[in-house]
């Protein structure tokens, strides 16, 4: 079975851009989360779905947007990039509902650099 | 404040050595704590958890971790390290019903052969 897949894998984008990353969980998956990981530091939640709906929100501004699609795939959205931006997104998917912090699968990530 | 210290940032050690990589939280309820693993260009691996119980829990590649309530602390350990094992590593700390877990800074490790 695929695991965790995102696209793409890297980005090169420039201030004041617009970015959208995808994420499809692993089949049968219907929580995704997303984490930023920048360069020398451990990854930062930012947003959980459940069966599309939000469920947790990290403290991102409100340039970072984020959705569930029926098949619970996923995509991030950055809107206004700036420098500070850049760094690794690493999505996760699991089976079930925030019950326990547990069964959360990383996928390889998108590196997004702001130039 | 929630907060998970990972004190070492390099840690090098030969092959076949032992191994321990330190972590300390901080953390009002009580804590879910975890040890990833993340290899140059990948995500992260799950190597061990702990929830309740037996305060010594067994991962995979061999790896063990000791949750001390008294210290705050969960210290990764591993008996004779492989030069596989070189990556970097990361403690975790999260609570029930939430996939919000916060993470280290991470302890990158360097095998000598």
């Amino acid at each position: 079975d695929a695991g965790v897949t995102q696209s793409p894998t890297h980005l090169i984008k420039t201030r004041g851009q617009h970015v959208t990353l995808r994420c499809s969980p692993i089949s049968g998956h219907k929580s995704v989360s997303w984490y930023q990981q920048v360069l020398g530091q451990g990854p930062q939640f930012i947003f959980q779905y459940y069966e599309k709906e939000e469920r947790g929100r990290g403290n991102f501004p409100d340039r970072f947007s984020a959705r569930q699609f029926p098949n619970y795939s996923s995509e991030l959205n950055v809107n206004a990039l700036l420098l500070g931006d850049s760094a690794l997104y690493l999505c996760a998917s699991s089976p079930d509902p925030p019950i326990g912090p547990e069964k959360l699968f990383f996928g390889s990530g998108t590196q997004l650099s702001v130039l | 404040a929630q907060s998970v210290t990972q004190p070492d940032i390099h840690i090098t050690v030969s092959e076949g050595a032992s191994l321990e990589l330190r972590c300390n939280y901080s953390y009002g309820a009580t804590p879910y704590l975890f040890w990833y693993v993340q290899s140059p260009g990948q995500g992260l691996q799950l190597l061990l958890k702990y929830f309740s119980g037996d305060t010594l829990v067994q991962g995979i590649k061999g790896f063990e971790a000791e949750f001390k309530r008294s210290q705050s602390s969960f210290n990764l350990r591993k008996p004779s390290v492989h030069w596989s094992d070189a990556a970097e590593y990361f403690c975790a700390v999260g609570a029930a019903g939430t996939y919000k877990y916060i993470f280290g800074t991470g302890t990158r490790l360097k095998v000598l052969a």
